[in-house]
C-alpha cells in the first residue's frame, strides 16, 4: 500500500517569512496529491491540490511542485500570515483508487 | 448545501458502551469515507463505500467496529463495546462520482468521543 511521509513536524516563521513543507510517498501508480489545512477543532480543508501530469500549480500564496522521478512533493506558503497557522496534511491517492493515504501532518506557527 | 453532517458533535461514555456516530454526506455524493485523528497516529482511513457499498474496511481497527450505509444519505460507525483507545476525533468524508476526475473529499466537523 502507499506510504506518505511528511516532514518537518513542526515549523515555526515570522510573519511575512515563506514556509516549505516536504512530503514523499511510496507507491509509483499515486495520481493526485491533496494538501489539506486543519485549524485547532476543526475540519480539514483542501487548499490546493496537484495531479500527476502537472509539474507545479500556484494558487495566491500557495504553490504546490511535483516531482514524480524523485516521489516526493512540497508545499509552498510564501508572504506568511498569521491565519495561515495550522496544521497541514498533505495525502496521495493511488491511480484508479479512492483512498487518500495522509502524511503526519506539519503544525505550522506564523509569529508575529 | 449543507455539508457533511455528523451527529452527535461530542460524546462520552464509559468503557463497555455501545457507542454509534452518524454521518449524513453531502447529496449527491456517492463514496462516503470514515476516518479517525489522534495525535498518535494521525489521520487514518477507516472504511469507505461507494453506493452504499463498503468497498474497503482494511483500516477497521478490531472486530469491536463495524460501519454501515442503509441509504445514500446515511451511514453509521459503531463501537461495541468501547475502550478508552478509542477516545479519538472521528471524521467522515464524502466525494461525488470521480467521473469528472475530481477528488476533493468534503470532511463533516468530526464528532470527538471520550471513553472513560
Amino acid at each position: 500500500g502507499e506510504n506518505v511521509e511528511q516532514h518537518p513536524s513542526t515549523l515555526s516563521v515570522q510573519e511575512g517569512d515563506s514556509a516549505v513543507i516536504k512530503c514523499t510517498y511510496s507507491d509509483s501508480a499515486s495520481n493526485y496529491f491533496p494538501w489539506y489545512k486543519q485549524e485547532l477543532g476543526k475540519r480539514p480543508q483542501l487548499i490546493i491540490d496537484i495531479r500527476s501530469n502537472v509539474g507545479e500549480k500556484k494558487d495566491q500564496r500557495i504553490a504546490v511542485t511535483l516531482n514524480k522521478t524523485a516521489k516526493h512533493f512540497s508545499l509552498h506558503i510564501t508572504e506568511t500570515q498569521p491565519e495561515d497557522s495550522a496544521v497541514y496534511f498533505c495525502a496521495a491517492i493511488t491511480g484508479g483508487g479512492n483512498k487518500l493515504t495522509f502524511g503526519t501532518g506539519t503544525q505550522l506557527k506564523v509569529e508575529l | 448545501d449543507a455539508g457533511v453532517i455528523q451527529s452527535p458533535r461530542h460524546e462520552v461514555t464509559e468503557m463497555g458502551q455501545e457507542v454509534t456516530l452518524r454521518c449524513k454526506p453531502i447529496s449527491g455524493h456517492d463514496y462516503l469515507f470514515w476516518y479517525r485523528q489522534t495525535m498518535m497516529r494521525g489521520l487514518e482511513l477507516l472504511i469507505y463505500f461507494n453506493n452504499n457499498v463498503p468497498i474497503d474496511d482494511s483500516g477497521m481497527p478490531e472486530d469491536r467496529f463495524s460501519a454501515k450505509m442503509p441509504n445514500a444519505s446515511f451511514s453509521t460507525l459503531k463501537i461495541q463495546p468501547s475502550e478508552p483507545r478509542d477516545s479519538a476525533v472521528y471524521f467522515c468524508a464524502s466525494i461525488p462520482s470521480l467521473a469528472g476526475g475530481h477528488n476533493e473529499q468534503f470532511f463533516g466537523p468530526g464528532t470527538r468521543l471520550t471513553v472513560l
